[in-house]
């Protein structure tokens, strides 16, 4: 069985500032690990994912997370956002192995960022 | 380049009404999940399936079906409502590959 935490339910920063939002797993095999961005009244999308190699991952628009396998954590850090960036952020695992596993996401409870002007 | 597909969008039911919410995917993904969004609770795996004809139960099947005739199409099916029901589901599709799962836009369902 797995299991995720997001440690903080919010975040308020002001705009150009730093944010890092906090996941931390529990998985007795490999894992996969996923971020989605949820903004308001649509579905999840996709913002990165680290499946193997280089422990360091980028997005599109600036955002990272970095695999620790001895602290178990996956931790999202933007070294400066944008009201954009307005969003509900979630971290996912699902099991390495693949076969029925995939397709099978474990989330964690969701970290809504808010910037201010 | 629809991707993943729900209907309805809204839907409010009466205790014990039948329906069925559902979802297509038009990127030949094998394996197709149903979850549902509760406040605080990020999201749960309701069913999932891994090909045409295979389903299996996640972390919170209670009161819901589904099944796969077709690669492209996943209903989900609830039985009889209940208010413990009112949530907002996803559906989401994924290839082979596991390189993350595509999401369709949700289905808010309110029962009362």
């Amino acid at each position: 069985a797995q299991s995720v935490t997001q440690l903080d339910s919010q975040v308020p920063v002001f705009e150009e500032a730093p944010v890092e939002l906090r996941c931390n797993y529990s998985s007795s095999v490999s894992v996969y690990l996923f971020w989605y961005v949820q903004y308001p009244n649509q579905g999840l999308q996709l913002l990165l994912k680290y499946l193997s190699g280089s422990t360091l991952v980028e997005s599109i628009n600036g955002f990272e997370a970095e695999f620790n396998k001895s602290q178990t954590s996956f931790h999202l850090r933007k070294p400066s956002v944008h009201i954009s960036d307005t969003a509900e952020y979630f971290c996912a695992v699902s099991d390495e192995a693949g076969g029925t596993s995939y397709g099978k996401l474990t989330f964690g409870q969701g970290t809504i960022l808010t910037v201010h002007p | 380049n629809a991707g993943v597909t729900q209907t309805p969008k809204f839907q409010v039911l009466k205790t014990g009404q039948s329906m069925t919410l559902q979802c297509a995917q038009d990127m030949n993904h094998e394996y197709m999940s149903w979850y549902r969004q509760d406040p605080g609770m990020g999201l749960r795996l309701i069913h999932y399936s891994v090909g045409a004809g295979i389903t299996d139960q996640g972390e919170v099947p209670n009161g819901y079906n589904v099944s796969r005739s077709t690669t492209e199409d996943f209903p989900l099916r609830l039985l009889s409502a209940a208010p413990s029901q009112t949530s907002v589901y996803f559906c989401a599709s994924s290839g082979r590959r596991n390189t993350g799962a595509f999401f369709g836009q949700g289905t808010r369902l309110t029962v009362v």
